[in-house]
C-alpha cells in the first residue's frame, strides 16, 4: 500500500531534549517536505527536499534540521526543542513539487508537546 | 505565507444537503488543489484544477475556478456524515517565481449532521 509513515505519532518531551521524527515513503517520490499545523495559522512548510542530498528551507525553518540521505527517508530533527515548537507535524511526499500540480501524499501526523 | 482564504471558516449542514466552500487567492496560479483532513489525520488530495479549466468533477465533488476573480469553489453534493472534515485549498506560487511549494489556505471546517 502506498503510504507515508511518520513516527512517533505522539510525543511529550521536555525543553532541550533532542528529538527526531522519522518519515518514510514507499512511492519512490523525489519531493518530500515537512509542515507544521497550528490553530489559526494553517499549514506552514518547515523544510523541503527536491531529491537525495538536496534540502531547502521553507517558511518556518528556525529550530529545525532535516537530512535526506536516502530517497525514501526524510527525518525532522529538533536539536533543542522549545515550547513554541509544540504543534502537529506532517510529512508529505510527491513525484515533484506541489506547485507543479502533483498531489501531495501526507502522513498521519506527529503531535509533539514540548514542556 | 498564506495565499488561499477559505470561506466560510465553518459550515454545518444536514446529511443529504449540498455543501459549498470557497477559496480566494491573491496571485496568478497554474493550478489549484483541494484537500480533505479528517480529525487527527493527514491531508488527502481530492482534486486538482488547472488554470485553463473552469470546472471539474470527481464523484460527488464539483470544483470550479474563476481566474478573473481569483477564486475557486468546492461543492459536495448529497453530503454524508463521513464528509465531516476540514477542507483546504492550495495553490502554486508561480507568480512568485517559486513553483517548488504549495501555498495553503486556513481551511473550512465542515460538519455534516446525520
Amino acid at each position: 500500500e502506498a503510504q507515508v509513515t511518520q513516527n512517533p505519532r505522539y510525543l511529550i518531551t521536555v525543553t532541550g531534549k533532542k528529538l527526531t521524527v522519522t518519515c518514510s515513503q514507499n512511492m519512490n517520490h523525489e519531493y518530500m517536505s515537512w509542515y507544521r499545523q497550528d490553530p489559526g495559522l494553517g499549514l506552514r512548510q518547515i523544510y523541503y527536499s527536491m531529491n537525495v542530498e538536496v534540502t531547502d528551507k521553507g517558511d518556518v525553518p528556525e529550530g529545525y534540521k532535516v537530512s535526506r540521505k536516502e530517497k525514501r527517508n526524510f527525518p525532522l530533527i529538533l536539536e533543542s526543542p522549545s515550547p513554541n515548537q509544540t504543534s502537529l507535524y506532517f510529512c508529505a511526499s510527491s513525484l515533484d513539487p506541489g506547485g507543479r500540480g502533483q498531489p501531495q501524499h501526507f502522513g498521519d501526523g506527529t503531535r509533539l508537546s514540548i514542556l | 505565507s498564506q495565499q488561499g482564504e477559505e470561506d466560510p471558516q465553518a459550515l454545518s449542514i444536514q446529511e443529504g444537503e449540498n455543501a459549498t466552500m470557497n477559496c480566494s487567492y491573491k496571485t496568478s496560479i497554474n493550478n489549484l488543489q483541494w484537500y480533505r483532513q479528517n480529525s487527527g489525520r493527514g491531508l488527502v488530495h481530492l482534486i486538482l484544477i488547472r488554470s485553463n479549466e473552469r470546472e471539474k468533477h470527481s464523484g460527488r465533488l464539483r470544483v470550479t475556478l474563476d481566474t478573473s476573480k481569483k477564486s475557486s469553489s468546492l461543492l459536495i453534493t448529497a453530503s454524508r456524515a463521513a464528509d465531516t472534515a476540514s477542507y483546504f485549498c492550495a495553490t502554486d506560487g508561480s507568480e512568485r517565481g517559486n513553483n517548488r511549494k504549495l501555498i495553503w489556505g486556513l481551511g473550512t471546517s465542515l460538519g455534516v449532521n446525520p
